[in-house]
This record gives C-alpha cells, sequence and structure tokens, in this order.
C-alpha cells in the first residue's frame, strides 16, 4: 500500500523553463511534507518542505505548493538549469514530536536539457 | 561538522554471511534511521531510534538488527545475508527538536551486493 505516490517515474524540461513535479498522499495523517533531491552514488539532501497549516512555501526557484483536498503537492523549479538534473523523492510525515518517520514516493528522475 | 557518516561504501557478501554497515553522526541528533533504495521503490524505512537505547521496527525489518548504544552511532546488522538484501543502504538523522521540521540528513549510503 504506497501511501505516497510519484506517478511520474522521469520528466524532461527544457533549461530555462519551468519543472513541476507532482505528489499525491493517501494517509490523511500526514501533515508535514518534504522534497529531497538525489544525485546518482550520492545521499538524499533535504530542499523544500511544507507543512500543512500552509499551502504554498518558496525558496528561491523552489516552490512546493499544497493542496490538502485533493492531498496533492507540487514542486516547481523555475527556471530550470542543468544541475537540477536529479532523481527527486516527495516524502512525509506527522509533524507532532514522535511522529518523526519519513514515508518516501517512488521517486521522479528530472532532466534538464541545455 | 562531518554530518552523517558510513563505512563502508561498497560491500559484496556472499548469502548466509553476517556483517555491519557503521553509522555516525555528530551533530547530537537524537533521532536516526535506516532506510533502503531500490529500483521503482523508494525509500523504504528499515529502523530507527529516537534515542540511546531506544529503537524500533520500520516497514522492512525483517533480516536486519540495529542497536542505540550512543547517541552518535546507529550500526546495522546483517546477520545472514540473502540475495533479497541487494540494495544501497543509507542512514539519516534529526534533532528531534521541538517545533522544527522533520527534515532529516542522509550519509553518502552503502552499496551491498549479496551473491
Amino acid at each position: 500500500d504506497q501511501q505516497v505516490k510519484q506517478n511520474s517515474p522521469s520528466l524532461s524540461v527544457q533549461e530555462g523553463r519551468i519543472s513541476i513535479l507532482n505528489c499525491d498522499y493517501t494517509n490523511s495523517m500526514f501533515d508535514y511534507f518534504l522534497w529531497y533531491k538525489k544525485y546518482p552514488a550520492e545521499g538524499p539532501t533535504f530542499l523544500i518542505s511544507i507543512s500543512s497549516i500552509k499551502d504554498k512555501n518558496e525558496d528561491g526557484r523552489f516552490t512546493v505548493f499544497l493542496n490538502k483536498s485533493a492531498k496533492h503537492l507540487s514542486l516547481h523549479i523555475v527556471p530550470s538549469q542543468p544541475g537540477d538534473s536529479a532523481v527527486y523523492f516527495c516524502a512525509a510525515s506527522g509533524s507532532d514530536f514522535g511522529n518523526e518517520k519519513l514515508t518516501f514516493g517512488t521517486g521522479t528522475r528530472l532532466t534538464i536539457i541545455p | 561538522n562531518a554530518g552523517v557518516t558510513q563505512t563502508p561504501k561498497f560491500q559484496v557478501l556472499k548469502t548466509g554471511q553476517s556483517m555491519t554497515l557503521q553509522c555516525a553522526q555528530d551533530m547530537n541528533h537524537e533521532y536516526m534511521s535506516w532506510y533502503r533504495q531500490d529500483p521503482g521503490m523508494g525509500l523504504r524505512l528499515i529502523h530507527y531510534s529516537v534515542g540511546a537505547g531506544i529503537t524500533d521496527q520500520g516497514e522492512v525489518p525483517n533480516g536486519y538488527n540495529v542497536s542505540r548504544s550512543t547517541t552518535e552511532d546507529f550500526p546495522l546488522r546483517l546477520l545472514s545475508a540473502a540475495p533479497s538484501q541487494t540494495s544501497v543502504y543509507f542512514c539519516a538523522s534529526n534533532p528531534r527538536a521541538q517545533g522544527q521540521g522533520n527534515e532529516q540528513f542522509f550519509g553518502p549510503g552503502t552499496r551491498l551486493t549479496v551473491l
């Protein structure tokens, strides 16, 4: 039972354009959501997060949008750069003390075409 | 700070052998966890610990043991390696401070092959 789903295994985007990565979740108890970026042969690195009390969080070129009613979140990267080529994982958890376990999606491989 | 470190980077085992994957962090984080990454499966939680002396099972704990005798170290033991345990293993930590987010910091990973 996949509680966090990333339905697009791969995505190719032209350099300079917007990249949109999507993530859906089924567990209503999740109220904290994160995006991680992973390069080959390296560990995942934290990118951006959002609490369920917000619907948008922005950090430079990266913006995460949360639609709680649809149980959907998305990561927007604008403008996309070649260094953004990586695998992106969506993750979810509770936000309470004691609910730190992260549940990950299966990842989306983003390729930025120069 | 070195952050989260893992050794070894690569390991090849024969079926039935045992080994320990090492993980250490120097950030005084209370929460530590082990994940495995397999193609098309994302990262799946094996075991986790909320502090020294406390461990619990994650999503895929069978065939693995952990212990947490110090805040810094969280080793993962494979008792009798099986080909199904061929994977990339990541250790992660989190400060677990009230009011902070659940961002976990990951190590560089150990690539394990079981023949």
